[in-house]
């Protein structure tokens, strides 16, 4: 069976705080895609990365930056002195023949 | 390129009525999916399509029907609507030649039942 696990319900930063939101997957396949998705007050679903599971190398996008460990089975992603913008639900997401979604984590930067 | 297009984003229904969430794309994506979205939740899969005339079910099909009879249109079909179907909806696209393409999400139709 496929789960992902966000288990970080809430989070609440500072402006220019980094923070980190967490991503643990469990899947029996040895091929599968992991994603990350921003979801902004307005509703929407923003695609911000995807990892498939041959390629650990951790990637760094501007202010954004992904870590991915096949031993812990995670996917972490980290944004980098935060900014109000940044106030989202974040999901994290596992895809091997369809896409499951974990509950999202929900960050809220402070000015 | 429109990319996913939701109608409508916003419906009432009383209990018992029926009602279709129309989804269209316009990528020629061949892969198509329905999401529902409970507040506080992530996405839980309905039914999803991969090509015109073939649809399957996701974790959570009952109380819907869908069908794909064309490339661009994946609608869903409430038939008797229940409380427990107020969410927001979501449709979904991709090319899924291989497992290594994200999707490209629809705007939401917002669905409180009363």
């Amino acid at each position: 069976a496929q789960k992902v696990t966000q288990a970080q319900t809430e989070i609440s930063v500072v402006e220019k705080e980094d923070v980190t939101l967490d991503c643990v997957y469990e899947t029996r396949d040895t091929t599968y895609y992991l994603f990350w998705y921003k979801q902004p007050p307005s509703g929407e679903l923003v695609f911000l990365i995807r990892r498939n599971s041959f390629d650990e190398q951790n990637e760094i996008s501007g202010r954004y930056s992904w870590n991915f460990q096949k031993s812990t089975s995670s996917f972490n992603f980290t944004i980098t002195a935060s900014q109000v913008v940044d106030s989202a639900v974040y999901f994290c997401a596992l895809k091997n023949n369809d896409m499951r979604f974990g509950a999202g984590t929900r960050l809220t930067v402070k000015p | 390129n429109a990319g996913v297009t939701q109608t409508p984003k916003f419906r009432i229904l009383k209990i018992g009525q029926s009602m279709t969430l129309q989804c269209a794309q316009d990528m020629n994506h061949n892969y198509m999916y329905w999401y529902r979205q409970d507040p506080g939740m992530g996405l839980k899969l309905i039914y999803y399509s991969v090509g015109a005339g073939i649809t399957d079910k996701g974790e959570v099909p009952n109380g819907y029907n869908v069908s794909r009879s064309t490339t661009e249109d994946f609608p869903l079909r409430l038939e008797l609507a229940a409380p427990s179907q107020t969410s927001v909806y979501f449709c979904a696209s991709s090319y899924q030649a291989d497992n290594n393409y994200g999707y490209t999400f629809g705007s939401g139709t917002r669905l409180t039942v009363v």
